[in-house]
């Protein structure tokens, strides 16, 4: 079946440092993918979303890049801070439905002060 | 502009019991989906609805699972009889409707532990 994988499972970064989390994704309908952010005992957030109609969007210091031929996406948090730790999940549309997502298994993040 | 609500926050209730969870997606929203979230299996997509109708229930785990959209401004999941494994985080999460897909919001979640 169709599914998301998601890496590194944990990242630690020092304040200020860059962070970039991998997604590959293995149904070539997908066209839709959202990255969430959910901070311990909360929701899902949504930080950003890409559509396959664009190769990158940007949003402040938050950026996610998308290659459609090797079908996968990544998320880059540039400037880290420490209110950026939480789970970082990516997900994919999939094709031929597009209300239905498939998430990865998420990203824990830590940033040190 | 409220979000999404979720009821209870928290449920704690005995193998065998029937639990019923609600949802009321952001007003104006046609789209409500039920999510369940574990450690092992991470966050699954159970059934989702469009304009009240259920369109997919493929994730929906058992004959114990069912949900309903009665209107559009409230959904249930219920479980009869819940069991131990059914432990987890449910959400609700809901989207506008429009051209291609439309971002999901969601819900803070119920926290269900069946003892």
């Amino acid at each position: 079946g169709e599914n998301v994988e998601q890496h590194p499972s944990t990242l630690s970064v020092q304040e200020g440092d860059s962070a970039v989390i991998k997604c590959t994704y293995s149904d070539s309908a997908s066209n839709y993918f959202p990255w969430y952010k959910q901070e311990l005992g909360k929701r899902p957030q949504l930080i950003i979303d890409i559509r396959s109609n664009v190769g990158e969007k940007k949003d402040q210091r938050i950026a996610v890049t998308l290659n459609k031929t090797a079908k996968h996406f990544s998320l880059h948090i540039t400037e880290t801070q420490p209110e950026d730790s939480a789970v970082y999940f990516c997900a994919a549309s999939l094709g031929g439905s597009n209300y239905k997502l498939t998430f990865g298994k998420g990203t824990l993040l830590t940033v040190n002060p | 502009d409220a979000g999404v609500i979720q009821s209870p926050r928290h449920e704690v209730t005995e193998m065998g019991q029937e639990v019923t969870l609600r949802c009321k997606p952001i007003s104006g929203h046609d789209y409500l989906f039920w999510y369940r979230q574990t450690m092992m299996r991470g966050l699954e997509l159970l059934i989702y609805f469009n304009n009240n109708v259920p369109i997919d229930d493929s994730g929906m785990p058992e004959d114990r699972f069912s949900a309903k959209m009665p209107n559009a401004s409230f959904s249930t999941l219920k479980i009869q009889p819940s069991e131990p494994r059914d432990s987890a985080v449910y959400f609700c999460a809901s989207s506008r409707p429009g051209q291609g897909f439309q971002p999901q919001h969601f819900g803070d979640g119920t926290r269900l532990s069946i003892l």
